[in-house]
């Protein structure tokens, strides 16, 4: 067990639907990340937040969004689901915002299947 | 950013010392080395990182040579629960978004 914990561990939608992917950080970390990881794509890093605000964003798309609430916990939103969108959906946190100068402590991932 | 280059995929064998390179010719000054694994399907795992020196940990040893531009983790005796795609990141140290490539998937095998 990482600390990290994610909700839903599987998830099974229609593609059209939205999904919201829940995240919380290992006690006592203020940054959250999210990435993607799909068979063709790799692990894509999506977006990044400390202590409730965005600090870097990737490749994440328009039909996904996400956010850090003031118990540091992240929901990320994804809707519109096409196929395309069925991935692992990894939440990592950190103490500090920089993801280099702290160590990265990944969840055990939310599998998201559409459709 | 520095791109990194790793061979796609490795074996070693049960018990041996497993040397994973990664070259990293386009290096700056202010980026780190950093090295995590992904065992199957499972959140990704920090193992070193390291500017210059070399660094040793409970996991590994990162070795760097003097022009930075590559460089090799060492899991000094492989077991099979070491099989896993492991990462090699180049990236400031401020930065805030660890980007990874494709890896290099070592296979330990008995």
């Amino acid at each position: 067990d990482s600390g990290v914990t994610q909700t839903p561990k599987h998830l099974i939608t229609a593609t059209g639907q939205r999904v919201t992917l829940r995240c919380s950080p290992r006690s006592g970390d203020l940054s959250v990340y999210w990435y993607q990881q799909s068979l063709d794509q790799g692990l894509q890093f999506l977006i990044q937040y400390y202590n409730g605000e965005e600090r870097a964003k990737g490749n994440i798309l328009e039909r996904f969004s996400a956010q850090q609430f003031p118990d540091l916990h992240s929901e990320l939103n994804l809707s519109s689901l096409e196929l395309g969108d069925s991935a692992l959906y990894f939440c990592a946190s950190s103490v500090g915002q920089h993801s280099g100068a702290n160590v990265l402590t990944f969840g055990a991932g939310s599998r998201l299947t559409v459709l | 950013d520095a791109k990194t280059t790793q061979p796609t995929s490795m074996d070693c064998a049960e018990g041996r010392a497993a040397n994973l390179p990664c070259n990293h010719s386009t290096i700056s000054g202010n980026e780190y080395v950093y090295w995590y694994r992904q065992i199957h399907s499972q959140g990704p795992q920090y193992i070193i990182h390291g500017l210059k020196n070399n660094e040793t940990n409970e996991m590994a040893s990162l070795i760097i040579t003097e022009d930075r531009k590559s460089s090799t983790l060492i899991l000094p005796h492989a077991t099979l629960r070491d099989t896993a795609v492991y990462y090699c990141i180049v990236r400031p140290y401020n930065n805030n978004d660890m980007r990874f490539g494709a890896g290099t998937r070592l296979t330990v095998k008995p």
